[in-house]
């Protein structure tokens, strides 16, 4: 199975900045990877796919790059409501796997 | 719009099966792989199994963890996705979420989930 590790798994940020959350494949996956949000008590929601694609009606303050095994997410202009877990996930090849998650705190 | 809800959960005894639903409407479902995935009580994500569309002959993969326990189905004339789960464990329990999966075979829609609880 392919390992995805995030870092960091937390993190702090003020309204304003600009963060990034690093996903590291355990083998090469191409760009076969994508990033969701999740808010507490709500459902995941798509934001990037194909390392750097944004999903229909997802604001450009969220950008994806990498390939083969090391990608990042960077979320800009952070605001109240970016305040949620980030997780990445692999579909290259089977069983599908994610990362663990990076919580994000907006100060 | 894009809907997706799920349904069907609730509290089982170990051993125990349940089926679960997912109903899918503003979208041809039949066009589409379909998956499920879970979330255990503050836990990340886990992908739990996918079925395929009907010209990939509606063909499964399915996580090591579940293999054998659970089978996936769907009934395009209903537009509707299923789980049935048997031999349910303890570590079973967990948010179940169906999902779509898009051209580009990475995630797109997410239904609101529904929280099933293995316990005696």
């Amino acid at each position: 199975d392919i390992q995805m590790t995030q870092s960091p798994s937390s993190l702090s940020a003020s309204v304003g900045d600009r963060v990034t959350i690093t996903c590291r494949a355990s083998q090469g996956i191409s760009n076969y990877l994508a990033w969701f949000q999740q808010k507490p008590g709500k459902a995941p929601k798509s934001l990037i796919y194909a390392a750097s694609s944004l999903q229909s009606g997802v604001p450009t303050k969220f950008s994806g790059s990498g390939s083969e095994t090391d990608f990042t997410l960077t979320i800009s202009s952070l605001q109240p409501e970016d305040s949620a877990t980030y997780y990445c996930q692999q579909y290259n090849s089977y069983p599908l796997t994610f990362g663990q998650g990076t919580r994000l705190e907006i100060k | 719009e894009v809907q997706l809800v799920e349904s069907g959960g609730g509290l089982v005894q170990p051993g125990g099966s349940l089926r679960l639903s997912c109903a899918a409407s503003g979208f041809t479902f039949s066009d589409h792989y379909m998956d499920w995935v879970r979330q255990a009580p503050g836990k990340g994500l886990e992908w739990v199994g996918r079925t395929r569309k009907k010209a990939n002959g509606y063909t499964t993969e399915y996580a090591a963890s579940v293999k054998g326990r659970f089978t996936i189905s769907r009934d395009d004339s209903k537009s509707s996705l299923y789980l049935q789960m048997n031999s349910l464990k303890t570590e079973d329990t967990a948010v179940y979420y169906c999902a779509t999966v898009g051209s580009h075979f990475a995630f797109d829609y997410w239904g609101q989930g529904t929280l099933v609880t293995v316990s005696s």
